[in-house]
């Protein structure tokens, strides 16, 4: 079976402070993983993924995540946080073969002050 | 189409009555899932198509819920008789054969609110 866990259901940086958002996945297979964005009264948008090349992974507006097997990690970070980033963040996880299900974590609520 | 498309957005309903959501898939994509987002909760997983394969209906709630995918493309979620519980935002997803490599693409999302 697999999961992933968010740990943190709200976090709150300043603006222009570092943001760091936490998943660990369990999976017994190779994972593969994701990290969408969801803003007020939308739908979800990919930022990221990671298909078993590059652990360190780059997505849109500036943020990234490095697949850490060791650690069963999978973090999502991002230099300098911008008022824009505020909105809500999930890890998901699924595996390879063909189509199947993603599995996504509770969602971390991102808070973005000045 | 461009994007995944859902509708309607926005559904109140009665209590005990039947509702349908649509879900029209990025043309050329085989997979086709569905997922329920409560108030204060992440996406819980409810059904997912691929192809002619029979469906995963593993994460359906209760025998109150179905759904069907004609000719591979359009998809519909019915709910029957609904309970004030099942209000919650029901997201519709598509991808090529593997997600896993290509990408889900999420739609808007149909907000029900059963009163």
């Amino acid at each position: 079976a697999q999961s992933v866990t968010q740990l943190g259901s709200h976090v709150s940086v300043s603006e222009g402070a570092l943001v760091l958002l936490r998943c660990n996945y369990s999976s017994s297979v190779p994972p593969y993983l994701f990290w969408y964005v969801q803003y007020p009264n939308q739908g979800l948008q990919l930022l990221l993924k990671y298909t078993s090349a590059a652990t360190l992974v780059k997505g849109i507006n500036g943020f990234e995540a490095e697949f850490k097997k060791s650690e069963t990690s999978f973090h999502l970070t991002k230099p300098s946080a911008h008022m824009s980033d505020a909105a809500e963040y999930f890890c998901a996880v699924t595996f390879t073969g063909t189509a199947s299900k993603l599995t996504f974590g509770t969602g971390t609520r991102l808070q973005v002050t000045l | 189409g461009a994007g995944v498309s859902q509708s309607p957005s926005n559904k109140v309903t009665e209590k005990g009555k039947d509702v349908e959501l649509r879900c029209d898939p990025i043309s050329g994509h085989t997979a086709l899932y569905w997922y329920r987002q409560s108030l204060g909760q992440g996406l819980e997983f409810l059904i997912y198509f691929q192809g002619n394969s029979a469906p995963d209906k593993s994460g359906l709630p209760s025998d109150r819920f179905s759904a069907e995918r004609t000719g591979g493309s359009v998809s519909t979620l019915t709910i029957q008789r609904t309970q004030q519980e099942d209000s919650a935002v029901y997201l519709c997803a598509s991808s090529y054969t593997s997600g896993a490599l290509y990408g889900y693409t999420f739609g808007s999302g149909t907000r029900l609110t059963v009163v």
